[in-house]
């Protein structure tokens, strides 16, 4: 079945930096590719989703950015705020067999002032 | 917005014992799922239903049961809970599909401690 692997566990950044948060996955039927954000001691909810039709995807200061051959996704993080800090999640969704969503190990984001 | 409500918050069980985790959901959604977090293993899919009176198998459904006894109302039974059993359990709602975003709304968490 899909595996889905987030490379960094941790990541710090300075405020006002980029942060990248990168993940593979392993079944080449996946096309479904989101974010969710865990801020401390909270629940999980959505931040951003990438279809496999397109390689990129904005909202506002995040962009994600698909690499099909590769297997990979990539959550990008412009001009990073405090309130940024978080655990984030990728997940993937294959579009054939099971369409259970399979999610990454998670990456502590910290913003450091 | 999308609502979904588990209790209890936490709970501390003993080895052996019973434990229920119960989850209610009011968007009118019809799969609702239940997941483990663990540090490091990020979440990992129990059990989940896609209708009432029906549930389904995830990846690690061992040690596990679940109820869907109707559309807004899930619960997560753990029959005879172990120390391996100790993790923060969500449960989540969507409504999947080809055009949909699949967008799961996940409760707040309970974090199981069993000793």
């Amino acid at each position: 079945g899909e595996k889905v692997e987030q490379h960094e566990s941790t990541l710090s950044v300075r405020e006002g930096d980029s942060a990248v948060i990168n993940c593979t996955y392993t079944d080449t039927a996946s096309s479904y590719f989101p974010w969710y954000k865990q801020e401390a001691g909270k629940s999980l909810h959505f931040v951003i989703d990438i279809r496999s039709n397109v390689d990129r995807k904005q909202s506002q200061r995040l962009t994600v950015l698909l690499d099909k051959k590769a297997k990979r996704f990539s959550l990008h993080i412009t001009a990073t705020q405090p309130e940024d800090s978080a655990i984030y999640f990728c997940a993937a969704r294959s579009s054939s067999g099971s369409w259970q969503l399979i999610f990454g190990s998670g990456t502590q984001l910290t913003v450091m002032p | 917005e999308a609502a979904v409500t588990q209790s209890p918050r936490s709970k501390v069980a003993v080895t052996g014992g019973k434990v229920t985790l119960s989850c209610h959901q009011t968007n009118n959604h019809d799969y609702m799922y239940w997941y483990r977090q663990d540090t490091g293993h990020g979440l990992r899919l129990i059990h989940y239903s896609y209708v009432a009176d029906s549930t389904e198998k995830g990846d690690i459904p061992d040690g596990y049961k679940a109820s869907r006894p109707s559309q807004e109302n899930f619960s997560l039974i753990l029959e005879l809970a172990s120390l391996s059993q100790t993790a923060v359990y969500f449960c989540a709602s969507s409504v999947p599909g080809q055009e949909s975003q699949n967008t799961l709304y996940f409760g707040a968490g309970t974090r199981l401690s069993v000793l």
